[in-house]
């Protein structure tokens, strides 16, 4: 089983919709969990962390459910800009360090 | 200030080759880890350092070789090179990844290396 899984899409969403991803983990003592972007080509870019009360940056909300060992994200309005691969990353703490895991990620189309 | 580093953009190598990736991490970052990326797929680790030493390694073989220097730069080195090394490599420096909760990793631009 994946570390970390989430729906490839691509999820395709007009201008200005709310578009929602879901990520799962299957390691319960993982402890910190982000949201990367990846345009084409290039490298992941920090978009947020993730913090169990959840938290707002704007027009993205990330959630994390530990029960069910989920994390969220969902962005508002969305915009041309947006379209981009989301990558979901959980760290779990092995021996002597934080390994980061990364999923495969959701490829975002936002279309005029 | 200066964001992660890497070099050579591009490389192309032949079969049985070696090869050698740098990255210099954000000035105050003592910590560099490097992954493997392959198209339809997200980063894959391959090796992690902290002030200068190896605090942890995944599933690559031995082939697979890695040092940071006592300035926090690193190489990557891979030997008897195939064509399923093709891929984008990535560095990525962060402050400090011990503790509980670590801090977030930021990327270089990647050495994409193509294995003919």
């Amino acid at each position: 089983r994946k570390e970390v899984e989430q729906d490839p899409g691509p999820f395709n969403v007009p201008e200005g919709a709310t578009v929602a991803f879901n990520c799962t983990y299957s390691n319960s003592a993982s402890q910190s969990f982000f949201w990367y972007r990846q345009d084409c080509r290039k490298e992941p870019k920090l978009l947020m962390s993730v913090y169990s009360s959840g938290n707002e940056d704007g027009r993205f909300t990330a959630q994390l459910n530990r029960a069910s060992q989920y994390i969220s994200l969902l962005i508002r309005d969305s915009k041309l800009s947006d379209s981009a691969t989301y990558l979901c990353v959980v760290t779990t703490p092995l021996y002597n360090f934080n390994k980061f895991y990364f999923g495969s990620g959701t490829k975002l189309n936002v279309k005029p | 200030d200066a964001g992660v580093t890497q070099s050579p953009t591009h490389l192309i190598k032949t079969r049985g080759q070696q090869v050698t990736l740098r990255c210099s991490p954000i000035s105050g970052h003592k910590s560099v880890s490097w992954y493997q990326q392959v198209l339809g797929q997200g980063p894959q680790f391959i090796f992690q350092y902290y002030e200068k030493e190896e605090r942890g390694r995944g599933n690559f073989p031995d082939r697979f070789s890695a040092r940071q220097f006592p300035n926090y730069s690193s190489e990557l080195n891979v030997n008897a090179l195939l064509l399923g090394d093709s891929a984008l490599y990535l560095c990525a420096s962060s402050l400090d990844p011990t503790g509980d909760y670590p801090y977030e990793q930021y990327f270089g631009p990647g050495t994409r290396l193509t294995v003919t």
